[in-house]
């Protein structure tokens, strides 16, 4: 089963917004959250990650909010620009398995100019 | 800055083939991590390496092997392909077990 859960799919956001990406997970041993970006054909990229001893992370236009009682995390990209335009994936990794990123199933954002 | 090297970057090979695929870490990171990524699907974990030794292991099929060698490159090898093996396949390095992932840029697997 998804251990990470990704929402929505696909996001259509007008330049200038701000674009929020959700992600829930089931095991409460994950400690660590990164988010990646993912432009076609390349590698995923480290955004900004947050560990649970923390509820909110900013980075730039990249904010992390985490809520460890509700066992979900998002990403919020203020002030969108097209260039934001990629896949955006959350992940998960904890416990025994921590090296282990379990991926979320991606959102493709597109920003409009 | 140095980031993650992957070799090949593009491999077409037959059915039943076998296949190499190369990683070279980023300097002084010690752990590799190898993920496969189908089309329009999120990575999947295959297997991890710390110190040459096997750290932890996914979703790998047993036709696929992998090592790390002392120099810290990893390979990860690949028999009796099958045309499901068609994907992209990431390594990924971290200076610690425990560190920030970093991603090469993949090698494409098609198998005909």
């Amino acid at each position: 089963q998804q251990q990470v859960k990704q929402s929505p799919q696909s996001l259509i956001v007008q330049k200038g917004g701000i674009s929020i990406i959700n992600c829930a997970y089931e095991n409460t041993a994950f400690d660590y959250f990164p988010w990646y970006q993912q432009f076609p054909g390349k590698g995923p990229a480290l955004l900004i990650a947050i560990r649970p001893d923390v509820s909110e992370k900013k980075e730039g236009r990249f904010t992390i909010s985490f809520n460890k009682s509700a066992k979900q995390f998002s990403l919020h990209i203020m002030d969108s620009q097209p260039g934001d335009s990629a896949t955006y994936f959350c992940a998960a990794s904890g416990g025994t398995s921590y090296g282990k990123l379990t991926f979320g199933q991606g959102t493709i954002l597109t920003v409009h100019p | 800055a140095a980031g993650v090297i992957q070799s090949p970057r593009h491999l077409i090979k037959e059915k039943r083939e076998t296949a190499t695929l190369k990683c070279y870490p980023i300097p002084r990171h010690d752990t590799v991590y190898w993920y496969q990524q189908g089309p329009g699907q999120d990575p999947q974990f295959l297997i991890s390496f710390y110190e040459k030794m096997q750290s932890d292991k996914g979703s790998i099929p047993d036709r696929f092997s992998a090592q790390q060698f002392s120099d810290y490159h990893s390979e990860l090898n690949m028999s009796s392909l099958e045309l499901g093996d068609s994907a992209l396949y990431f390594c990924a390095s971290s200076r610690t077990p425990r560190g920030t992932q970093y991603f090469g840029p993949g090698t494409r697997l098609l198998v005909l």
